[in-house]
């Protein structure tokens, strides 16, 4: 099995701040790699897939790299609405192993 | 817009059966290339893939999860339906159910064409929070 490690766990960055999150895969994944933003209490929600490709609705200052093993969430200018917990998703032919990183929680100092 | 919504019992003994249906509204569960999965969060921790299953019926589980999962589909109702069997309080989770989106390319002699239909999960329903307990 396909494992996706994420880091940090948590971090807390200024209002203004770029924030970057990783994402590592146990082996290479290609570009099959999605982001989800998870806020407190509530449902989550597609930020990225493809790796870099941006949903439809989200922030430009969201924005998506990597390829293989190594994948990189980053928020260019952290708003006090980006506090949540952030999730990568792995995904792939079948059988389907649709595995999700541990998460990274986002908050403000 | 699709919306789906997760129904069922909030509490469930140990050792019984978690039982959960997904209502489907603004589309068809039945409309070709997309899987219906779920997904639990247990509280205070990540998400975790449990099955998806297509309007035809096949499935696919976590293989973590297999020997107590069986999801269903009701096309005439547009619902897709969860059991877990043999629960314990480490099924104590908020389960969500999602449609799967399938990875698609321009190939150019066939069009489009799907790589894999497990893609990513969007949309969401609202989650239902379990509670395993006596």
């Amino acid at each position: 099995d396909i494992q996706m490690t994420q880091s940090p766990s948590s971090l807390s960055a200024s209002v203004g701040d770029r924030v970057t999150i990783t994402c590592r895969a146990s082996q290479g994944i290609s570009n099959y790699l999605a982001w989800y933003q998870q806020k407190p209490g509530k449902v989550p929600k597609l930020l990225i897939y493809a790796a870099s490709t941006l949903q439809s609705g989200v922030p430009s200052r969201f924005s998506g790299s990597g390829s293989g093993t190594d994948f990189t969430l980053t928020i260019s200018s952290l708003q006090p609405e980006d506090v949540a917990t952030y999730y990568c998703q792995k995904y792939n032919s079948a059988p389907p192993e649709l595995t999700f990183g541990g998460g990274t929680k986002v908050e403000i100092k | 817009q699709l919306q789906l919504q997760e129904s069922g019992p909030g509490l469930v003994k140990p050792s019984e059966t978690l039982s959960l249906t997904c209502t489907v509204s603004g589309g068809s569960i039945s409309s070709s290339s997309y899987y219906w999965g779920w997904i639990r969060q247990p509280p205070g921790k990540g998400l975790e893939w449990i099955g998806s299953i297509y309007y035809s019926g096949s499935t696919y589980y976590n293989p973590s999860l297999k020997s107590r999962v069986t999801i269903s589909v009701d096309t005439s109702k547009n619902q897709f339906s969860l059991k877990l069997s043999s629960v314990t309080a480490a099924d104590t989770a908020v389960y969500y159910c999602a449609r799967l989106t399938p990875v698609v390319e321009l190939n150019e002699n066939q069009g489009v064409i799907i790589t894999t239909p497990f893609g990513w999960f969007d949309p969401w329903g609202q989650g239902t929070l379990v509670t395993v307990s006596s």
